[in-house]
């Protein structure tokens, strides 16, 4: 069984720029979530899509972080503009049941 | 809202010995996971082992396995056996059961260290 696959691993951007990652979960896993991971810290959630709902972005900087799942696979998260807090990596995973299963991440480096 | 401490910023073990990785947590809620997961330097983040909180049981995967105090709010993570391919960050995450937000709330993790 393919696990959760992201790219791409690693970007560098400069602050202001744009930039987007892509996520592909599972096969047959409804629900999808991304995380922040700043380095020395362990991830937390920015988005959880249920399908193509959006179940909780409590903690998605809405003003320059956005998200959207597509026909409820795929899903991609953009930031735009970078700062250079957004430095991490970000971390895609799914589940079908109880158990979340991570894909390789991106590792983001902001200039 | 529900906290996680891992209070060992890094461990380290000898090649073939034992080391225990503590975790606590703080939740109102009486049905819950547990989980510890394994990120080794290439960051994918693997599941190591998981304790529903119903089961009084501790959760054993082969030379992995729990100590889960409910009652003092406390999971451990016993490595035996350590191999060099355990050296990692490891974290510990909570997760409510049931429906609504199904997040992981994670600890920061501690570094294990093998050393030959």
């Amino acid at each position: 069984e393919a696990g959760v696959a992201q790219s791409p691993r690693y970007k560098i951007i400069e602050k202001r720029q744009s930039v987007a990652f892509w996520c592909n979960p599972i096969s047959g896993h409804a629900t999808l979530y991304w995380y922040q991971q700043i380095l020395g810290q362990g991830p937390k959630l920015l988005i959880q899509f249920q399908n193509n709902g959006v179940v909780d972005d409590s903690q998605l900087p809405k003003d320059r972080f956005s998200a959207e799942r597509l026909k409820g696979v795929d899903s991609t998260l953009k930031i735009q503009p970078a700062k250079l807090e957004d430095s991490a990596v970000y971390l895609c995973a799914s589940t079908a049941t109880d158990t979340q299963y991570f894909g390789p991440g991106t590792r983001l480096t902001v200039l | 809202a529900q906290t996680v401490t891992q209070s060992q910023p890094e461990m380290s073990v000898q090649e073939a010995e034992t080391v225990t990785l503590s975790c606590t947590y703080d939740t109102s809620e009486s049905d819950y996971y547990l989980f510890w997961y394994k990120q080794p330097p290439s960051r994918q983040m693997i599941l190591v082992i998981r304790q529903e909180a119903y089961k009084q049981q501790n959760a054993t995967e082969n030379r992995f396995s729990v100590n889960f105090q409910k009652a003092a709010k406390s999971f451990s993570l016993k490595i035996s056996d350590s191999q060099l391919g355990d050296a990692a960050m490891y974290f510990c995450a909570y997760r409510r059961y049931g429906g609504g937000s199904e997040k992981l709330v994670f600890g920061k993790g501690t570094k294990l260290t093998v050393n030959p």
